[in-house]
Formats: structure tokens, sequence, C-alpha cells
């Protein structure tokens, strides 16, 4: 089935050093993009690409950085993780230009220790 | 960003009435609007969408009603089953390929 999927599910990472999030799609869409979801929160867009097009949003720290070597994958980097930054990361894909069908992943559960 | 939900509200339902869950929206620009399900440790999942030119779509169960004139999107549940507690979110996307969350809304049925 075409899906997107996020390795690992888990991932704890200690306070400073780097993590990278691995996300991956069957889909063939153009765009992908990740969020961020703390607790009882809504998921926050940190970043997308549309194709190569790399297109951050305001507010992302610089902490975050984002990699998408090719249409299939895409990678959140966190280059010095602080204990704020443990939360669910998804990531989503879609056709682009407004054609709709987002489609998330199962997140990674990011925990920093 | 777009609106971001710090504060989750809440709403319990009796087992078979329907839900009425709302959602505002902050961007007069967007086209396309989406109901997400997220239950806990899981991703977002798709219950149905509505674009800018209706004013109202049904699935099974479910009616999505849009408002544009005051940004509001609302999301309707018929016979609510135990099963559809989880936390509700609507997003809102456009041409420019920006696709924000609402805040969402933790519904719970009580048997």
């Amino acid at each position: 089935d075409a899906m997107v999927i996020q390795n690992p599910r888990y991932q704890v990472t200690q306070f400073g050093k780097p993590v990278t999030l691995s996300c991956s799609q069957t889909l063939n869409h153009n765009v992908m993009y990740w969020y961020q979801q703390k607790s009882s929160q809504a998921p926050k867009l940190l970043f997308h690409y549309y194709d190569k097009d790399f297109n951050n949003e305001a507010d992302t720290p610089d902490n975050f950085q984002s990699r998408r070597p090719n249409t299939s994958f895409c990678f959140l980097d966190i280059r010095s993780p602080g204990l704020g930054d443990a939360a669910m990361y998804l990531c989503a894909t879609s056709r682009g230009g407004g054609a709709g069908g987002y489609t998330f992943g199962s997140g990674t559960r990011l925990t920093v220790v | 960003g777009e609106s971001v939900g710090l504060h989750l509200p809440t709403l319990s339902v009796q087992e078979g009435d329907n839900s009425i869950i709302n959602c505002a929206y902050s961007n007069s620009a967007s086209d396309y609007f989406i109901w997400y399900k997220q239950e806990s440790g899981k991703g977002p999942q798709f219950i149905i969408d509505i674009r800018s030119n209706m004013d109202k779509r049904q699935g099974q169960r479910v009616t999505v009603l849009l408002n544009k004139t005051v940004k509001h999107l609302s999301l309707q549940i018929a016979a609510t089953q135990p099963g559809d507690s989880a936390v509700y979110f609507c997003a809102e996307g456009s041409g420019s390929n920006q696709f924000y969350f609402g805040t969402g809304t933790s519904l719970t049925v009580i048997p």
C-alpha cells in the first residue's frame, strides 16, 4: 500500500547531541512536510519541500534543519536538541498546488534526556 | 505559522448522540480544509475534506460545514460511538502548499 513511513517510532537522544528523523513515501507526492506536535497541542508546521524547493516557516528555530535527497525521502535534523524539543514529529505528504491528498505518517516520538 | 492550539477544548457526548466540533481558521486565502482524527500516539487520520467552493459535504456518519464569511468550519458526527473518542483537528491549505492545523478538540464518548 502507498504510504508515509517514519522511522524510528521512538527516538531517545541526549541533550545537545544531533539527531536525525527519517520519513519516506511511496505516494510519489511532490510536497513533504515536517510538523512538531507537543502534548495537547495541534501539530505545528516547521517547514516543507515542494520537490527540491525548501520552504521554512518564519518561526521555526535554526536548530531545525531538513534535507530531501530525492522524491521519496525527507529528513529532519535537530542540531542541538534541548529539553523543549521533546515532542512527536510528524511527516506528511501532498500532491501540491492545492490538489490535496495530504497523508501523514505515524510520527516519531522524540525524548531528550 | 497560522493558528496553533495551546489548550485543548473538550467535548463529552453520550453514545448514540450527535457530536458537533467547531474550528475557526485564520487564513482567508485557504481554499481547502480537512478534518483529522488523532488517537493517542498515532498520526492524524483523514476523515473528510471540503473545498472553498462548497458549503457542505457529507461522508459516512460525518458532515463538514464551511462558513467562509466568518472563517468557521464544523464537523458533525452522527450517532457517536465509543470508537469516535479521539482528538479532532481541522486543517487548512491553499495553493501555496502551506498546510496548517487549527486548535484540536478532545472528544470523549460516554457509553
